[in-house]
């Protein structure tokens, strides 16, 4: 049973940061990963496939890495729209297929 | 425009059915892709409660796999859940999406807006 565990549970930071969130996998699962960013009250939305592939229309200041176990979701320079929780989810096997989430806060 | 939208009852007895239909517009499902639900506790994390795929084959959480059924009517261009046996803990917001994947549990690139059930007697 895969298990996803991502970290930091909450980050606070502001405007115009750097900010990486990391997510580990208890086994491999290649580079089949996806990372969503969900706003209070709205569904998920896409942003990263295949450990590293941008979903069309998401900002270029998103990015993903990773493979096998370990893997990071990247923004490169905060913007206010990017505070939220992000998830991470496996798609390799039956199992626990999201992280636990990480909350972008302001800091 | 892909878009999703579920119904069904928001208040479910304990120990009974819940089930929910998911309308698709925009895409026909039996044109290809995964067509999944996903559920959120109030306040908690994500859960894949499993998909089927257009052909009709169909995966499940296995912690949940004995209570889920999940089937499509193409000729509605819907989709439906059934979980039987609820309780409190089944209380959440769900989703239907559509997935993209290659063994049963995609990923998700279109999203309902959710609903929530909530499970008391």
């Amino acid at each position: 049973d895969i298990q996803m565990t991502q970290s930091p549970s909450t980050l606070s930071a502001s405007v115009g940061d750097r900010v990486t969130i990391t997510c580990r996998a208890s086994q491999s699962i290649s580079s089949w990963l996806a990372w969503y960013q969900q706003k209070p009250g709205k569904a998920p939305k896409l942003l990263i496939y295949k450990a590293s592939s941008l979903e069309s229309g998401v900002p270029s200041r998103f990015s993903g890495s990773g493979s096998g176990t370990e893997f990071t979701l990247t923004i490169s320079s905060l913007q206010p729209d990017d505070f939220a929780t992000y998830y991470c989810q496996q798609y390799n096997s039956y199992s626990r297929a999201f992280g636990q989430g990480t909350k972008v806060e302001i800091k | 425009q892909v878009q999703l939208q579920e119904s069904g009852p928001g208040l479910v007895k304990p120990s009974e059915t819940l089930s929910l239909t998911c309308a698709v517009s925009g895409y026909s499902i039996s044109s290809g892709y995964y067509w999944g639900w996903i559920r959120q506790p109030p306040g908690k994390g994500l859960e894949w409660i499993g998909s089927i795929y257009h052909s009709g084959s169909t995966y499940y959480n296995p912690s949940l796999k004995s209570r889920v059924t999940i089937s499509v009517d193409t000729s509605k261009n819907q989709f439906s859940l059934k979980l039987s046996s609820v309780t409190a803990a089944d209380t959440a917001v769900y989703y239907c999406a559509r997935g993209y994947g290659i063994v049963g549990v995609p990923y998700f690139d279109y999203w309902g807006q959710g609903t929530l059930v909530t499970v008391s007697s």
